[in-house]
């Protein structure tokens, strides 16, 4: 139930298209839904996040759709560039001290 | 602020020998943890801390695994003996208190165990 399911594994887009990495999780105690992205030889760091009151959050270039019912959210980049080749995390939390949950990673490769 | 201050960055070891990870967390942060990053598990949590107290440990995969938290600027992961599938990358990740599950990660601890 702690499970977060993660797809695809990879994705390669073309420069300006809109890769979509999508999550799904089972326990309904979750309430914040934060993105990670990675580097090669880095951590991963904070991208975006969303809280179930909402359907959709907005930074950027970056949007989060949030499906409460079916327990899904997803990660779209609109207008994707080279540099955001990287690998994207989901992940998962509750209220109990910042644990998350994360899901197996997406490796995106935007080709120029 | 200088973020989450792991080392080594690089570690190669040889199988059986004790190996030992060092965190500093972001100064004023009083949750801490600990993840172990592999391609066939992806991000795993081992154990994390909150103001110095480890909270829960269930993803410490072994008893060979250790994790202390001496006060609240530093922590450490210990591999007692070590084994080549410890091999991975070990990420300390701090946050602070009131951001809820806002999470901080280092730039790891690259093992490999031969």
């Amino acid at each position: 139930q702690q499970q977060v399911k993660q797809s695809p594994q990879s994705l390669i887009v073309q420069k300006g298209g809109i890769p979509i990495i999508n999550c799904a999780y089972e326990n309904t105690a979750f309430d914040y839904f934060p993105w990670y992205q990675q580097f090669p030889g880095k951590g991963p760091a904070l991208l975006i996040a969303i809280r179930p009151d909402v359907s959709e959050k907005k930074e950027g270039r970056f949007t989060i759709s949030f499906n409460k019912s079916a327990k899904q959210f997803s990660l779209h980049i609109m207008d994707s560039q080279p540099g955001d080749s990287a690998t994207y995390f989901c992940a998962a939390g509750g209220t109990s001290y910042g644990k998350l949950t994360f899901g197996q990673g997406t490796i995106l490769t935007v080709h120029p | 602020d200088a973020g989450v201050i792991q080392s080594p960055r690089h570690e190669v070891t040889e199988m059986g020998q004790e190996v030992t990870l060092r965190c500093k967390p972001i100064s004023g942060h009083n949750s801490l943890f600990w993840y172990r990053q592999t391609m066939m598990r992806g991000l795993e949590l081992l154990i994390y801390f909150n103001n110095n107290v480890p909270i829960d440990d269930s993803g410490m995969p072994e008893d060979r695994f250790s994790a202390k938290m001496p006060n609240a600027s530093f922590s450490t992961l210990k591999i007692q003996p070590s084994e080549p599938r410890d091999s991975a990358v070990y990420f300390c990740a701090s946050s602070p208190q009131g951001t809820r599950n806002t999470i901080y990660f280092g730039e790891g601890s690259w093992l490999t165990v031969v």
